[in-house]
Protein backbone atom coordinates (compact mmCIF):
# COMPACT_ATOMS: atom_id res chain seq x y z
CA UNK A 1 0.00 0.00 0.00
CA UNK A 2 1.94 3.21 -0.98
CA UNK A 3 -0.59 5.73 1.10
CA UNK A 4 -2.21 7.23 -2.55
CA UNK A 5 -5.59 6.01 -2.46
CA UNK A 6 -7.74 5.78 -5.74
CA UNK A 7 -11.45 5.10 -5.89
CA UNK A 8 -13.04 3.38 -7.96
CA UNK A 9 -10.49 0.54 -9.57
CA UNK A 10 -12.32 -0.58 -12.12
CA UNK A 11 -15.38 1.86 -13.97
CA UNK A 12 -17.30 1.00 -17.09
CA UNK A 13 -19.45 3.73 -18.50
CA UNK A 14 -20.92 4.79 -21.88
CA UNK A 15 -20.05 7.23 -24.47
CA UNK A 16 -21.21 11.03 -23.57
CA UNK A 17 -21.22 10.00 -19.87
CA UNK A 18 -19.61 11.99 -17.29
CA UNK A 19 -17.35 10.19 -14.16
CA UNK A 20 -15.84 11.25 -10.96
CA UNK A 21 -12.52 9.82 -10.14
CA UNK A 22 -11.40 10.17 -6.26
CA UNK A 23 -7.85 10.35 -4.73
CA UNK A 24 -6.69 10.82 -1.26
CA UNK A 25 -3.06 11.60 -1.36
CA UNK A 26 -0.72 9.98 0.96
CA UNK A 27 -0.92 11.90 4.59
CA UNK A 28 1.17 14.79 5.02
CA UNK A 29 1.24 15.23 1.34
CA UNK A 30 -0.22 18.73 -0.03
CA UNK A 31 0.36 18.28 -4.18
CA UNK A 32 -1.48 15.66 -6.13
CA UNK A 33 -0.78 15.41 -9.41
CA UNK A 34 -3.15 13.48 -12.12
CA UNK A 35 -2.01 11.53 -14.83
CA UNK A 36 -3.08 9.31 -18.13
CA UNK A 37 -1.38 6.51 -18.84
CA UNK A 38 -2.74 4.48 -22.43
CA UNK A 39 -1.42 2.40 -24.94
CA UNK A 40 -0.89 4.86 -27.71
CA UNK A 41 -0.03 7.96 -25.50
CA UNK A 42 1.70 6.55 -22.79
CA UNK A 43 2.02 8.77 -19.42
CA UNK A 44 0.53 12.23 -19.91
CA UNK A 45 0.54 14.93 -17.30
CA UNK A 46 -2.83 15.98 -16.86
CA UNK A 47 -2.98 18.49 -13.88
CA UNK A 48 -1.09 19.42 -10.53
CA UNK A 49 -2.88 20.59 -7.33
CA UNK A 50 -0.95 22.25 -4.15
CA UNK A 51 -2.64 22.93 -1.00
CA UNK A 52 -5.77 23.42 -2.71
CA UNK A 53 -4.49 25.73 -6.02
CA UNK A 54 -4.31 24.46 -9.08
CA UNK A 55 -0.56 24.71 -9.70
CA UNK A 56 0.07 23.28 -13.38
CA UNK A 57 -2.26 22.06 -16.23
CA UNK A 58 -0.40 19.50 -19.06
CA UNK A 59 -2.21 17.88 -22.14
CA UNK A 60 -5.84 17.81 -20.16
CA UNK A 61 -8.84 18.04 -22.40
CA UNK A 62 -11.55 20.88 -21.78
CA UNK A 63 -14.19 17.84 -20.82
CA UNK A 64 -12.17 17.34 -17.85
CA UNK A 65 -11.71 19.24 -14.54
CA UNK A 66 -10.19 18.48 -11.28
CA UNK A 67 -10.29 20.01 -7.85
CA UNK A 68 -8.84 19.68 -4.51
CA UNK A 69 -10.64 20.17 -1.49
CA UNK A 70 -9.67 21.48 2.22
CA UNK A 71 -8.92 18.48 3.57
CA UNK A 72 -6.24 17.64 0.13
CA UNK A 73 -8.16 14.58 -1.32
CA UNK A 74 -8.77 15.31 -5.25
CA UNK A 75 -11.42 14.31 -7.45
CA UNK A 76 -10.89 14.20 -11.58
CA UNK A 77 -14.62 14.56 -13.10
CA UNK A 78 -14.53 13.49 -17.15
CA UNK A 79 -17.55 14.40 -19.09
CA UNK A 80 -19.42 13.86 -22.74
CA UNK A 81 -17.07 10.93 -22.53
CA UNK A 82 -15.54 9.55 -25.89
CA UNK A 83 -13.70 5.89 -26.73
CA UNK A 84 -10.45 7.39 -27.05
CA UNK A 85 -10.93 8.64 -22.96
CA UNK A 86 -10.78 4.84 -22.00
CA UNK A 87 -7.15 4.50 -20.26
CA UNK A 88 -5.49 3.79 -16.61
CA UNK A 89 -5.72 7.20 -14.47
CA UNK A 90 -3.24 7.71 -11.91
CA UNK A 91 -3.35 10.09 -9.09
CA UNK A 92 0.07 10.80 -7.60
CA UNK A 93 1.27 12.95 -4.32
CA UNK A 94 4.32 15.07 -2.97
CA UNK A 95 4.80 16.73 -0.01
CA UNK A 96 6.15 19.53 -1.59
CA UNK A 97 4.64 21.91 -4.47
CA UNK A 98 7.52 20.09 -7.05
CA UNK A 99 9.06 16.66 -8.03
CA UNK A 100 12.68 16.58 -6.64
CA UNK A 101 12.13 14.07 -4.68
CA UNK A 102 9.53 11.94 -6.66
CA UNK A 103 5.94 10.98 -6.54
CA UNK A 104 4.00 8.49 -4.51
CA UNK A 105 1.42 6.67 -7.07
CA UNK A 106 -2.10 5.30 -6.31
CA UNK A 107 -2.59 1.70 -8.41
CA UNK A 108 -5.00 3.61 -10.59
CA UNK A 109 -9.06 3.76 -11.84
CA UNK A 110 -8.89 1.90 -15.19
CA UNK A 111 -11.57 3.16 -17.31
CA UNK A 112 -13.44 1.83 -20.38
CA UNK A 113 -15.77 3.85 -22.54
CA UNK A 114 -18.04 1.42 -24.11
CA UNK B 1 11.57 22.19 -22.58
CA UNK B 2 12.92 18.32 -20.89
CA UNK B 3 12.04 15.04 -22.33
CA UNK B 4 13.21 11.78 -22.24
CA UNK B 5 14.21 8.72 -24.32
CA UNK B 6 13.91 5.42 -23.57
CA UNK B 7 15.68 3.28 -25.74
CA UNK B 8 13.77 -0.12 -27.12
CA UNK B 9 10.06 -0.63 -25.92
CA UNK B 10 10.80 -4.29 -24.82
CA UNK B 11 14.45 -6.13 -23.63
CA UNK B 12 14.22 -9.54 -22.89
CA UNK B 13 16.81 -11.63 -20.67
CA UNK B 14 17.59 -14.40 -19.08
CA UNK B 15 17.69 -15.06 -15.61
CA UNK B 16 21.09 -14.52 -13.99
CA UNK B 17 22.25 -12.43 -16.86
CA UNK B 18 22.69 -8.41 -16.85
CA UNK B 19 19.60 -5.99 -17.09
CA UNK B 20 20.84 -2.58 -19.23
CA UNK B 21 17.46 -0.37 -19.43
CA UNK B 22 18.83 2.53 -21.14
CA UNK B 23 17.49 6.64 -20.72
CA UNK B 24 18.69 9.39 -22.50
CA UNK B 25 17.05 12.98 -21.08
CA UNK B 26 16.99 16.27 -22.35
CA UNK B 27 17.15 19.27 -20.37
CA UNK B 28 19.14 22.94 -20.60
CA UNK B 29 19.31 22.96 -17.17
CA UNK B 30 20.69 20.30 -14.35
CA UNK B 31 17.50 17.73 -14.35
CA UNK B 32 16.15 15.25 -11.33
CA UNK B 33 15.98 12.22 -12.79
CA UNK B 34 14.05 8.54 -12.03
CA UNK B 35 13.16 5.67 -12.72
CA UNK B 36 9.98 3.77 -11.52
CA UNK B 37 8.74 0.41 -11.98
CA UNK B 38 5.27 -0.73 -12.71
CA UNK B 39 4.30 -4.20 -11.93
CA UNK B 40 1.25 -5.80 -13.71
CA UNK B 41 -2.58 -4.12 -13.18
CA UNK B 42 -0.31 -1.82 -10.06
CA UNK B 43 1.45 1.83 -9.60
CA UNK B 44 4.15 3.42 -10.50
CA UNK B 45 6.72 2.31 -7.61
CA UNK B 46 9.82 4.33 -7.20
CA UNK B 47 13.01 2.84 -7.86
CA UNK B 48 15.84 5.29 -7.69
CA UNK B 49 16.50 8.97 -7.95
CA UNK B 50 18.77 11.29 -8.98
CA UNK B 51 18.75 14.50 -6.76
CA UNK B 52 22.44 16.13 -7.92
CA UNK B 53 24.33 14.52 -5.31
CA UNK B 54 26.33 10.90 -6.13
CA UNK B 55 26.33 10.29 -9.53
CA UNK B 56 25.64 6.22 -9.19
CA UNK B 57 22.39 6.07 -7.41
CA UNK B 58 21.16 2.64 -5.77
CA UNK B 59 18.45 1.73 -5.85
CA UNK B 60 15.64 -0.76 -4.32
CA UNK B 61 15.54 -4.52 -5.53
CA UNK B 62 19.52 -4.53 -6.36
CA UNK B 63 19.15 -2.18 -9.26
CA UNK B 64 21.14 0.80 -9.55
CA UNK B 65 21.63 3.67 -11.92
CA UNK B 66 24.32 6.12 -13.37
CA UNK B 67 24.19 10.05 -14.31
CA UNK B 68 26.55 11.10 -17.25
CA UNK B 69 26.09 14.38 -18.04
CA UNK B 70 27.92 14.25 -21.10
CA UNK B 71 26.08 11.61 -22.72
CA UNK B 72 22.95 13.28 -21.46
CA UNK B 73 22.21 9.31 -20.33
CA UNK B 74 20.59 7.97 -16.99
CA UNK B 75 20.63 4.07 -17.79
CA UNK B 76 19.13 1.57 -15.25
CA UNK B 77 21.17 -1.83 -14.53
CA UNK B 78 21.41 -4.67 -12.46
CA UNK B 79 23.54 -6.99 -12.66
CA UNK B 80 21.71 -10.76 -12.37
CA UNK B 81 18.19 -10.55 -13.50
CA UNK B 82 15.70 -11.97 -11.65
CA UNK B 83 12.01 -13.62 -12.65
CA UNK B 84 9.84 -11.32 -10.11
CA UNK B 85 11.39 -8.48 -12.38
CA UNK B 86 9.69 -8.52 -15.13
CA UNK B 87 7.79 -5.44 -14.95
CA UNK B 88 7.73 -2.22 -17.05
CA UNK B 89 9.94 0.61 -16.48
CA UNK B 90 9.71 3.66 -17.02
CA UNK B 91 12.38 6.74 -16.45
CA UNK B 92 11.53 10.25 -15.60
CA UNK B 93 13.02 14.03 -15.94
CA UNK B 94 11.91 17.06 -13.67
CA UNK B 95 13.79 20.37 -13.26
CA UNK B 96 14.61 21.24 -10.22
CA UNK B 97 12.55 24.02 -7.33
CA UNK B 98 8.99 25.30 -8.56
CA UNK B 99 6.20 23.82 -9.49
CA UNK B 100 8.05 21.55 -12.08
CA UNK B 101 5.73 18.14 -12.97
CA UNK B 102 7.68 14.76 -13.57
CA UNK B 103 7.88 13.58 -17.57
CA UNK B 104 7.88 10.03 -18.32
CA UNK B 105 9.56 8.25 -21.25
CA UNK B 106 7.29 5.92 -22.82
CA UNK B 107 8.66 2.95 -21.19
CA UNK B 108 10.55 -0.34 -21.79
CA UNK B 109 8.97 -3.56 -20.82
CA UNK B 110 11.38 -6.32 -19.59
CA UNK B 111 10.67 -9.59 -19.93
CA UNK B 112 12.63 -12.31 -18.09
CA UNK B 113 13.25 -15.82 -19.11
CA UNK B 114 13.97 -18.97 -17.03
Amino acid sequence: DSGVTQTPKHLITATGQRVTLRCSPRSGDLSVYWYQQSLDQGLQFLIQYYNGEERAKGNILERFSAQQFPDLHSELNLSSLELGDSALYFCASSPQRGSNYGYTFGSGTRLTVV
Amino acid sequence: AQSVTQLGSHVSVSEGALVLLRCNYSSSVPPYLFWYVQYPNQGLQLLLKYTSAATLVKGINGFEAEFKKSETSFHLTKPSAHMSDAAEYFCAVSLSGGYNKLIFGAGTRLAVHP
